[in-house]
C-alpha cells in the first residue's frame, strides 16, 4: 500500500482481556518496528523485525507481550491479560533501509 | 544500548524567531540521526535527517548540525511560523545487530506564538 496501515485505530478493552494489534507495512519494506507512546511521552521501542525474524525484542515490557510477522509483511502485536498501564498509542513503522521510518497512524489502546 | 537525551522539553518562541533543539547520544558508533515532527493526534513524520559523514544539512527553513566528537546534534528552525508548533523528536541508531533500530529522545513541545 501507499502507507503503513494499522488496525484497529481505537480499541477499548476490559482489564484481563487479550488484544491483537495489526500492522500492514509499506510493500517491499523489509524492516518493521513497534513502538509505544504513552500520553505526552516519547517513543518507547518494543520490538523490531527484519523479514520474519526479530533480532531485537528487548523492549517488550513483559511476557504478556508478543509479536509475530508472517510472509515478510503483516505483523501482529498481542497483549495478553491486559492491564491499565498498557493503555497507550501503539505505533508501527516500516523501512526499506537504515533509519528511513514511515510510521502508521497508531492504535490507541484503552484498558478499563 | 544507545541513550538519547533531548533538551529543552518545552520551547515557546514568537513567530519569526528561530528555535533550536539539542540532542546528545551515547553510542559513538551511531551513524544516522533523523528528526521527526508530530502534530497533535497525528503520526510522527520525518522532517530532516543527517548521516555521520556530514556536519550540516539544510532544507529551506530547517537545518541540522552534527558534532561527532561531542556526540551531539541540533535542529534549527528559522523564521518560525504557527504551523511549526508540534512535538519534535530526535533519534539515533545504535550499532551492531540492532543498527536499524532508532532510539528516540523524549521530545520537545514547540509552541510558536503569533
Amino acid at each position: 500500500g501507499a502507507g503503513v496501515s494499522q488496525s484497529p485505530s481505537n480499541k477499548v478493552t476490559e482489564k484481563g482481556k487479550d488484544v491483537e494489534l495489526r500492522c500492514d507495512p509499506i510493500s517491499g519494506h523489509t524492516a518493521l518496528y513497534w513502538y509505544r507512546q504513552s500520553l505526552g511521552q516519547g517513543l518507547e521501542f518494543l520490538i523490531y523485525f527484519q523479514g520474519n525474524s526479530a533480532p531485537d525484542k528487548s523492549g517488550l515490557p513483559s511476557d504478556r507481550f508478543s509479536a509475530e510477522r508472517t510472509g515478510g509483511s503483516v505483523s501482529t502485536l498481542t497483549i495478553q491479560r491486559t492491564q491499565q498501564e498498557d493503555s497507550a498509542v501503539y505505533l508501527c513503522a516500516s523501512s526499506a533501509f537504515l533509519g528511513g521510518y514511515t510510521f502508521g497512524s497508531g492504535t490507541r489502546l484503552t484498558v478499563v | 544500548g544507545e541513550n538519547v537525551e533531548q533538551h529543552p522539553s518545552t520551547l515557546s518562541v514568537q513567530e519569526g524567531d528561530s528555535a533550536v533543539i539539542k540532542c546528545t547520544y551515547s553510542d559513538s558508533a551511531s551513524n544516522y540521526f533523523p528528526w521527526y515532527k508530530q502534530e497533535l493526534g497525528k503520526r510522527p513524520q520525518l522532517i530532516i535527517d543527517i548521516r555521520s559523514n556530514v556536519g550540516e544539512k539544510k532544507d529551506q527553513r530547517i537545518a541540522v548540525t552534527l558534532n561527532k566528537t561531542a556526540k551531539h546534534f541540533s535542529l534549527h528552525i528559522t523564521e518560525t511560523q504557527p504551523e511549526d508548533s508540534a512535538v519534535y523528536f530526535c533519534a539515533a541508531t545504535g550499532s551492531g545487530g540492532s543498527n536499524y533500530k532508532l532510539t528516540f529522545g523524549k521530545g520537545t513541545l514547540l509552541t510558536v506564538n503569533p
